[in-house]
């Protein structure tokens, strides 16, 4: 079946540090990818997401490229604030199960230090 | 804007008892979802519901039920709960649309005991 993998669990960086969090995938076909973000106390929300092979996602000064050679779609910030302190998840929608179900992956949870 | 509130937004519950978390959408989506979040595994599905009076098994079902009455409300039921389903729950909705964006509700905390 369908899934995610974030090799991340838990990052810590400074502020202005350059972030990447891991993501790959394996699924038939080409699967949307999303980058959820969930704020301490609140549900996760889209970050951005992308469908086809070298489309790029961003949002709020965070991107990702959609990879089919490597089945990747890594988490990228040049710049890294406090307010960006949250739990990150990425996702796709299954192709395994219909298409209107999401497998997320674990999650990393990213902690900056100002 | 998108709106999904859940209820109770947090519970104590005693092993063996049985517990009703609650969801409300005023998106007019079609499609919603409970999902429960642990550390270290994520966010993983539980039920889903495509319509009203039906609801589908998600990826690990086991010890849950799932009711939805209504487009608007979907409720998942532990009928004997357990130290193991000590979680946090979210609820989600969907639309038709094909962005495939998920709106999440702020959670329900639950404590088994």
């Amino acid at each position: 079946g369908d899934s995610v993998t974030q090799t991340e669990g838990q990052v810590a960086l400074s502020e202005e540090d350059f972030l990447t969090i891991h993501c790959n995938y394996s699924a038939s076909g080409y699967p949307t990818l999303f980058w959820y973000v969930q704020y301490p106390g609140e549900g996760p929300q889209l970050l951005f997401r992308a469908s086809r092979d070298k489309e790029k996602g961003s949002s709020r000064g965070f991107e990702a490229t959609y990879d089919k050679g490597t089945t990747s779609f890594h988490l990228r910030k040049a710049s890294v604030q406090e307010s960006d302190s949250a739990v990150y998840y990425c996702a796709l929608r299954r192709t395994d199960t219909g298409y209107q179900n999401f497998y997320f992956g674990k999650g990393t949870s990213l902690t900056v230090i100002p | 804007e998108a709106a999904v509130t859940q209820s109770p937004r947090s519970k104590v519950a005693v092993t063996g008892g049985k517990v009703t978390l609650s969801c409300h959408q005023t998106n007019n989506h079609d499609y919603m979802y409970w999902y429960r979040q642990d550390t270290g595994h994520g966010l993983r599905l539980i039920h889903y519901s495509y319509v009203a009076d039906s609801t589908e098994k998600g990826d690990i079902p086991d010890g849950y039920k799932a009711s939805r009455p209504s487009q608007e409300n979907f409720s998942l039921i532990l009928e004997l709960a357990s130290l193991s389903q000590t979680a946090v729950y979210f609820c989600a909705s969907k639309g038709q649309t094909n962005t495939g964006q998920l709106y999440f509700g702020e959670g329900s905390k639950l404590t088994v005991l």
